[in-house]
């Protein structure tokens, strides 16, 4: 069975940083791309970052580029999201997912974790 | 970037009823990559559906997508109790991003 669990959420001031976390189990890490989404409270969904199987290659979304990095230690089965520079709109939670990937980051979520909440707020 | 957009906002059905999700993209998807979630309250969201009509692992034959182009639908043939949640259309054609629809909020009437 498919398990991932997000953890590093938290309260951060506004322009803090933090560092989520995300332990896969159940299948083989290091030969799945995966992905960052994050929910907004009350609001739908938003694919931020990917990234592929060996690490090398990350994507963002334009609301995050610049200020968030993804990446992996497939030795450690565990996926990575570096938050930097947060504002009030990166309030949400934020889901590991794993992606049945069509190359060309043309992908969809085929397992999610439970997600992890920042708030981001003085 | 394909934006798309979903209806209705929200639907009271009864148990038993058929329901019918609409999710319209802004230009079309090429090769049917579209994919169908369902949220419930407090909980992540959970794959449904995959090439806009292949059934994800595990879930029920009632659940059914079609559709092409610009349009797709979500059915839902006779709706149970654990039925009543949010869904939200992905399309993974143009990427990135792979953009989400805004989501149906399926209630009980």
């Amino acid at each position: 069975e498919v398990q991932l669990l997000e953890s590093g959420g938290g309260l951060v001031q506004p322009g803090g940083s933090l560092r989520l976390s995300c332990a896969a189990s159940g299948f083989t890490f290091s030969s799945n791309a995966m992905a960052w989404v994050r929910q907004a409270p009350g609001k739908g969904l938003q694919w931020v970052s990917g990234v592929n199987p060996d690490g090398i290659h990350t994507n963002y979304a334009d609301s995050v580029r610049g200020r968030f990095t993804i990446s992996r230690d497939n030795s450690r089965n565990t996926l990575y999201l570096q938050i930097n520079s947060l504002g009030a709109e990166d309030t949400a939670i934020y889901y590991c997912a794993k992606v049945r990937d069509y190359g060309d980051w043309r992908f969809y979520f085929d397992n999610w974790g439970q997600g992890t909440l920042v708030t981001v707020s003085s | 970037e394909i934006v798309l957009t979903q209806s209705p906002g929200t639907l009271s059905l009864s148990p038993g009823e058929r329901a019918t999700l609409s999710c319209r993209a802004s230009q079309s998807v090429r090769s049917k990559s579209l994919a169908w979630y369902q949220q419930k309250p407090g909980q992540a969201p959970r794959l449904l559906i995959y090439d806009a009509s292949s059934r994800a692992t595990g879930i029920p034959d009632r659940f059914s997508g079609s559709g092409s182009g610009t349009d797709f639908t979500l059915t839902i043939s006779r709706l149970e109790p654990e039925d009543f949640a949010v869904y939200y259309c992905q399309q993974y054609d143009s990427s990135p991003p792979n953009t989400f629809g805004q989501g149906t909020r399926l209630e009980i009437k």
